[in-house]
């Protein structure tokens, strides 16, 4: 059964930096490109980054361009985003996403994890 | 960026109604889209991808057509387990990922 477990949300002011982590388990990591997908609370989805099997594709939403960092580590079965000066729109849960293939472009979202809150307020 | 717009926003139906939820895309995607659920609190789960292919373990009830820039999601008997939101979601190779707004689909 795949399995995508988030951490590393909580409680940030403005202007400060917050790393989550994703662990992965039930598929081969390293075979599948993987993404970080935002919710606001009540709101609608919003795509943030993207990273490839190999970590050589990898993309970011405009919104976060600049800002937040996405990356793995295969041998660990790990997915990261080090999100940097945060605002208070940055203000979401996180999910951690398995495409359905190794690329980073023209896939879908076949697993999801359960999803990190972050929330950015003084 | 491609933008991508659903209707309605709300949807109010009973058990054994058909329910056809739209989607499109501000330009084509021929049928690079996806439909996903979520429910209250859940993350979303996959339904359909390359606008009909129904994902594994997926109910037959649901189904998915169109291609280019018009898509519909059809419940075809709804389900006591089938009151949700509903997102539509476009893939295509050369732009950023985009979602509909979302529907909501509520017990009349």
């Amino acid at each position: 059964e795949v399995q995508l477990v988030e951490s590393g949300g909580g409680l940030v002011q403005p202007g400060r930096s917050l790393r989550l982590s994703c662990a992965a388990s039930g598929f081969t990591f390293d075979e599948y490109a993987t993404h970080w997908v935002r919710q606001a609370p009540g709101k609608g989805l919003e795509w943030v980054a993207v990273i490839s099997w190999n970590s050589a594709g990898i993309g970011y939403a405009d919104s976060v361009k600049g800002r937040f960092t996405i990356s793995r580590d295969n041998a660990k079965n790990s997915l990261y985003l080090q999100m940097n000066s945060l605002r208070p729109e940055d203000t979401a849960f996180y999910y951690c996403v398995k495409d359905n293939q190794r690329l980073a472009q023209g896939g879908y979202f076949q697993h999801w994890g359960q999803g990190t809150l972050v929330t950015v307020s003084s | 960026d491609i933008q991508m717009t659903q209707s309605p926003s709300t949807l109010s139906a009973s058990v054994g109604d058909r329910v056809t939820i739209t989607c499109r895309a501000s330009q084509s995607i021929s049928s690079w889209l996806a439909w996903y659920q979520q429910k209250p609190g859940k993350a979303p789960k996959l339904l359909i991808y390359k606008a009909s292919s129904l994902e594994s373990g997926v109910p037959s009830r649901f189904s998915g057509s169109g291609s280019g820039t018009h898509f519909t999601l059809t419940i075809s008997s709804l389900q006591p387990d089938d009151f949700a939101t509903y997102y539509c979601q476009q893939y295509n190779t050369y732009s950023p990922w985009t979602f509909g707004q979302g529907t909501k689909v509520e017990i009349k």
